[in-house]
């Protein structure tokens, strides 16, 4: 699975859009870009994930760039229960053990 | 509510005293998988379940048992437990292997002194 570099904090005003930048240059043509985050300790929650094209849901949107080596997530109208760890996670469609590699992810903070 | 579900949420415990950590699942999912956490380096995967019956180990399988009898369970067994096994776990479990979220649990924080 490629690797991914994420900047390891951000803030972002309530109510305002946090978007979180992520570089997977390396990445190849069967491997797709998960979003998790964790808040505090907590189990990791899914976010969304896409392959090529721009995805959204009810909780964000995934925007992939053309070339596929950096994509970009954003939460449009964050709120302070938006603070959390986000990781970027790139995976194969099918890898050994079905695992998810978590490197460092961002830090956001959500202010009043 | 679909959701994964582990017991205890926290233990503490002595070397050597077996002990399992429970992981349950609601929705009839294949696959399942443990991850340990601990800081500095993210989330490891000790064992991993693509369905009943079939269960393989993951980057840190040492000192781990599981077992996948039934569908919805995946016990994480710790025969002799050692300090070095204190960490904060986690179960997830997705539909199967493949381009599927995973859902994980609240997580077992696990102290062995």
């Amino acid at each position: 699975d490629a690797k991914t570099t994420q900047p390891p904090s951000m803030d972002c005003a309530e109510g305002r859009a946090a978007n979180l930048p992520c570089n997977h240059s390396t990445i190849s043509g069967n491997e797709y870009v998960y979003w998790y985050r964790q808040i505090h300790s907590q189990g990791p929650q899914y976010i969304i994930h896409g392959l090529k094209n721009n995805e959204t849901n009810e909780m964000a949107s995934l925007i992939i760039t053309e070339d596929r080596k950096s994509s970009t997530l954003i939460l449009p109208h964050a709120t302070l229960r938006d603070t959390a760890v986000y990781y970027c996670i790139v995976r194969a469609i099918y890898n050994q053990g079905g695992k998810l590699i978590f490197g460092q992810g961002t830090e956001l903070s959500v202010k009043p | 509510e679909a959701q994964v579900t582990q017991n205890p949420r926290y233990l503490i415990t002595v070397t050597g005293k077996k002990l399992t950590v429970t992981c349950s699942q609601n929705m009839n999912h294949e696959y399942m998988s443990w991850y340990r956490q601990d800081p500095g380096l993210g989330l490891r995967q000790i064992y991993y379940s693509m369905n009943v019956e079939v269960t393989d180990k993951g980057d840190v399988p040492e000192g781990y048992k599981v077992s996948r009898k039934e569908k919805r369970n995946f016990p994480l067994i710790l025969e002799s437990p050692s300090p070095n096994q204190t960490s904060l776990y986690f179960c997830a479990s997705s539909i199967r292997n493949g381009p599927y979220e995973q859902y994980f649990g609240p997580g077992t924080r696990l102290t062995v002194t």
